[in-house]
């Protein structure tokens, strides 16, 4: 099974400025890689798939890079609402699929 | 507007059953593959179990191969998770996610989820 890991556990971050969340997979992922965003009580949200690919009316400011075992999600400049946090989830040897451990994103 | 609403959780002691459902609306069902997702509280996300559209296809995490069966009801627009043989350690929130379709794991809209709770 492939050992997803993100850093930091914990990112304090001031709004309007940028945010960087990394994701590390025990074996390569190729680009099959999804970035989710939760806030407290509810669901997930899709932010990010194929590594870099925008999810439907998800604002430009998210973005994804990275392929094999290195990701990042990167928030622009980060607003009010994006404090919360954040997932990724491999799918390249599924089943199972399997998220990191997720990164809290809160406000400086 | 694409809507799942899942129902069916509870309190459950150990070693019993409870079958969760989530009703779909505002897409073709019976063209998506679908998920379930589960949540321990204050913990992370852990993939559960999914099943192809046209119910062909199942699977499964380790976890909970053996006890749990999902499967659907696409004349009712239906998802379903029989869980059997509970255990506290399946204690969670239990979303109903829909698979966007650029993979089966990857799911575009959730659930607001339904609480699992085993305990004597």
């Amino acid at each position: 099974e492939i050992v997803m890991t993100q850093s930091p556990g914990t990112l304090s971050v001031s709004p309007g400025e940028r945010a960087t969340l990394s994701c590390r997979a025990s074996q390569s992922v190729s680009s099959n890689l999804a970035w989710y965003q939760q806030k407290p009580g509810q669901a997930p949200r899709l932010l990010i798939y194929g590594a870099s690919t925008r999810a439907t009316g998800i604002p430009a400011r998210f973005s994804g890079s990275g392929s094999g075992t290195e990701f990042t999600l990167t928030i622009s400049s980060l607003q009010s609402e994006d404090f919360a946090v954040y997932y990724c989830q491999q799918y390249n040897n599924w089943p199972p699929d399997t998220f990191g451990q997720g990164t809290k994103l809160e406000i400086k | 507007e694409v809507q799942l609403l899942e129902s069916g959780g509870g309190l459950v002691q150990p070693g019993g059953s409870l079958r969760l459902s989530c009703a779909a609306s505002g897409f073709t069902f019976n063209s998506y593959a679908m998920n379930w997702v589960r949540q321990a509280p204050g913990k992370g996300l852990e993939w559960v179990s999914a099943i192809s559209g046209s119910s062909g296809s199942t699977y499964y995490a380790d976890s909970v191969k053996g006890r749990f069966t999902i499967s659907r009801d696409n004349s009712k627009n239906t998802l379903y998770l029989q869980m059997n043989s509970l255990r506290a350690e399946d204690t969670a929130v239990y979303y109903c996610a829909k698979s966007g379709g650029i993979a089966v794991a990857v799911s575009d809209y959730w659930g607001q989820g339904t609480l699992v709770t085993v305990s004597s």
